[in-house]
């Protein structure tokens, strides 16, 4: 089945630090990846998202490429800071609409220092 | 526009009990999905409902059950309660037509089963 996988955590980070998270994905079809964000005590907020090969998503900094040629999606940002610090999860899910669930990773803590 | 409100926030419920969580969707949107996320974990999908009828369904029991309501709001229901089933339990919303729209969620309900 399709399936996400997630480096292993938790990530610690100094502020204005450069942030990778990778992400890698097995599907039998051609998915779209998302990359969602929760704050603690919060649900998921969609990031970003790519619905295509070579396809980039960025929002609030973060940026991510589809890379079908290697079945990623990983997350990056070039100087992250403090209120960065969250669960970051990759997900995805094939287009039609009749099996349009998500598959998520196992997420990922970020904390940021000062 | 309120976006995905679910309720309860919290829920404390004793082994052998049934529970009902409540969701109503993000205004305009017509399909309803629910996951479950354990402690530590990414979001399992449970099951989907679109027009009233479960569309989709994850690896979960018979304990685990929907309904869909004409406004298109949704609950769920989980029969004879294990401590297993203690989770944050997160409830998504997404139009339809388009057939490639992003899913938004709510806060999430953390049910605790002592």
């Amino acid at each position: 089945g399709d399936s996400v996988t997630q480096m292993e955590g938790p990530v610690t980070l100094s502020e204005e630090a450069f942030l990778t998270i990778n992400c890698t994905y097995t599907a039998t079809g051609y998915p779209s990846l998302f990359w969602y964000v929760q704050y603690p005590g919060e649900g998921l907020q969609l990031l970003l998202k790519a619905t295509k090969a070579d396809d980039k998503g960025s929002n609030k900094g973060f940026e991510a490429t589809y890379r079908k040629e290697t079945t990623s999606f990983h997350l990056e940002k070039g100087s992250v800071q403090v209120s960065d610090s969250a669960v970051y999860f990759c997900a995805l899910r094939m287009r039609t609409g009749a099996n349009s669930k998500l598959t998520f990773g196992k997420g990922i803590t970020l904390s940021v220092r000062p | 526009d309120a976006g995905v409100t679910q309720s309860p926030t919290h829920l404390i419920k004793t082994r052998g009990q049934q529970v009902t969580l409540r969701c109503s969707p993000k205004s305009g949107h017509d399909t309803v999905s629910w996951y479950q996320q354990a402690l530590g974990q990414g979001p399992q999908f449970i099951f989907q409902y679109y027009e009233e009828e479960e569309r989709q369904r994850g690896n979960f029991p018979d304990r685990f059950s929907g309904h869909q309501f004409p406004n298109y709001s949704s609950e769920l229901n989980v029969n004879a309660l294990l401590l297993g089933d203690s989770a944050l339990y997160l409830c998504a919303s997404s139009l339809e037509a388009g057939g490639n729209t992003e899913a938004f969620f709510g806060q999430g309900t953390r049910l605790t089963v002592v």
